[in-house]
């Protein structure tokens, strides 16, 4: 089945700095990128997503970038602020024939300080 | 919150005893998902519908059953609850099931002691 990885499992930056985040998929019939944020006690909600005929999306301070020869996808933040800080997941999507399964890195803890 | 509720969204059982998780949504979706979410593993498809009565198996299926009787709930059950099946269960829900979005409950936390 299909693998994601993700990297780092924290990440701590400066208000104002930019934040990458990198996951690596192993089933090149992943077709669907979403990206999800989880703060605490609370659900994960989809920030961006991207689709394997796009290259790069972005949506204000949020970008997502995939590279479907290297099996790879980023996800970046520019001038971070605090309530960026959250632990975000990448998720690769295959579709099955009779629904889309997503398979989830497992997580980045990213930490915004003043 | 696309129309989604979960019950009860806390449980505290014992090893060996049934539980059932419900999963309720007022939108009409087909899709539907089960998730378990345990601290370094993420999330993971425990089973899955695309349909009333249609159902699949995901990743970490072992230890549970599914059944979706009408549209609107999807029920998750732990015959015989372990220790191991202590998690964050969350139901997801999606519009067509392909390259469609993913929208996620409030969760429950069960502890099975």
């Amino acid at each position: 089945g299909e693998n994601v990885e993700q990297h780092p499992s924290t990440l701590s930056v400066q208000e104002g700095d930019s934040a990458v985040i990198k996951c690596t998929y192993s089933d090149s019939a992943s077709n669907y990128f979403p990206w999800y944020k989880q703060e605490l006690g609370k659900r994960p909600q989809l920030i961006i997503d991207i689709r394997s005929n796009v290259g790069e999306k972005k949506d204000q301070r949020i970008a997502v970038t995939l590279n479907k020869t290297a099996k790879h996808f980023s996800l970046h933040i520019t001038e971070t602020q605090p309530e960026d800080s959250a632990v975000y997941f990448c998720a690769a999507a295959i579709n099955t024939g009779t629904a889309s399964k997503l398979t989830f890195g497992t997580g980045t803890r990213l930490q915004v300080t003043l | 919150d696309a129309g989604i509720t979960q019950s009860p969204r806390h449980k505290v059982t014992e090893t060996g005893t049934p539980v059932t998780l419900r999963c309720h949504q007022t939108e009409n979706h087909r899709y539907m998902y089960w998730y378990r979410q345990d601290p370094g593993h993420g999330l993971r498809l425990i089973h899955y519908s695309y349909g009333v009565k249609d159902t699949d198996k995901g990743e970490v299926s072992d230890g549970y059953s599914v059944s979706r009787s009408k549209t609107e709930d999807f029920l998750l059950t732990l015959e015989s609850a372990t220790s191991s099946q202590t998690s964050v269960y969350f139901c997801a829900i999606s519009v067509r099931g392909g390259q469609e979005t993913q929208y996620f409950g409030p969760g429950t936390r069960l502890l099975v002691l």
